[in-house]
């Protein structure tokens, strides 16, 4: 079965660069996601890219993607203590929709 | 446009107890998933519909749970008896159809079982 993998913790001066790192298993995975969840909230999506694409740049955040290795970056620019949050990477597969999710990385943004 | 509802926010009820939850997705959304998030986890599928049909519930504990979708439009997620391995975060989210751009999350209902 799928399998995504993805570091609990990472810790950031504001200003800084924050880059977070998912590993996935399924060579199928045709599409790939991050999503955002603040404290009681929902999934917030950020960005997705297709696995025929290497990076994606949306603003502040840019999308890196390795397919020969399984592994998908998010990178956010300028990081703002709204910017802490739990960070998941997803994957899904064509004509599939069900979303494989990480265990989510905790992102901690000290002012 | 108006997000995901859910309902309750909020649940603690005892083991054996039965509970529902209540999800009114995006208006036009064809499709609906519920999603369950135990605490460090990531959310697993529970249960997919498209329109009033059944996707996919391979992940759905059956004995236990149960979920409808009757018009189209709202669910509702049944647990009845409900287990202590069942305190979660229950995730509605919903697409405007079979969607591979992503979807739409309600903000969950936290259910604590006692």
């Amino acid at each position: 079965g799928e399998d995504v993998e993805q570091s609990l913790f990472l810790s950031v001066r504001e200003g800084d660069s924050s880059v977070i790192n998912c590993t996935y298993t399924d060579s199928s995975s045709t599409y790939l996601y991050w999503y955002k969840q603040e404290p009681g909230a929902g999934l917030q999506l950020l960005t997705y890219i297709f696995s025929n694409m290497d990076m994606k740049q949306d603003q502040r955040l840019t999308v890196l993607l390795n397919k020969k290795d399984k592994h998908l970056s998010l990178r956010i620019a300028d990081t703002q203590t709204g910017d802490s949050a739990i960070y998941f990477c997803a994957e899904s597969q064509t004509g599939a929709n069900n979303l494989f999710f990480g265990t989510g990385t905790r992102l901690t943004v000290i002012p | 446009e108006a997000g995901v509802a859910q309902s309750p926010r909020y649940k603690i009820i005892e083991k054996r107890q039965s509970v529902a939850f209540w999800c009114n997705p995006i208006s036009g959304h064809a499709t609906l998933y519920w999603y369950q998030q135990i605490l460090g986890q990531g959310p697993k599928l529970l249960i997919q519909f498209q329109n009033n049909g059944v996707v996919d519930d391979s992940q759905l504990p059956k004995d236990r749970f149960s979920a409808e979708r009757l018009k189209g439009v709202d669910s509702t997620l049944k647990i009845q008896p409900a287990k202590l391995e069942d305190s979660a975060v229950y995730l509605c989210a919903s697409s405007f159809r079979d969607s591979n751009y992503g979807y739409t999350f309600g903000s969950g209902t936290r259910l604590t079982v006692v």
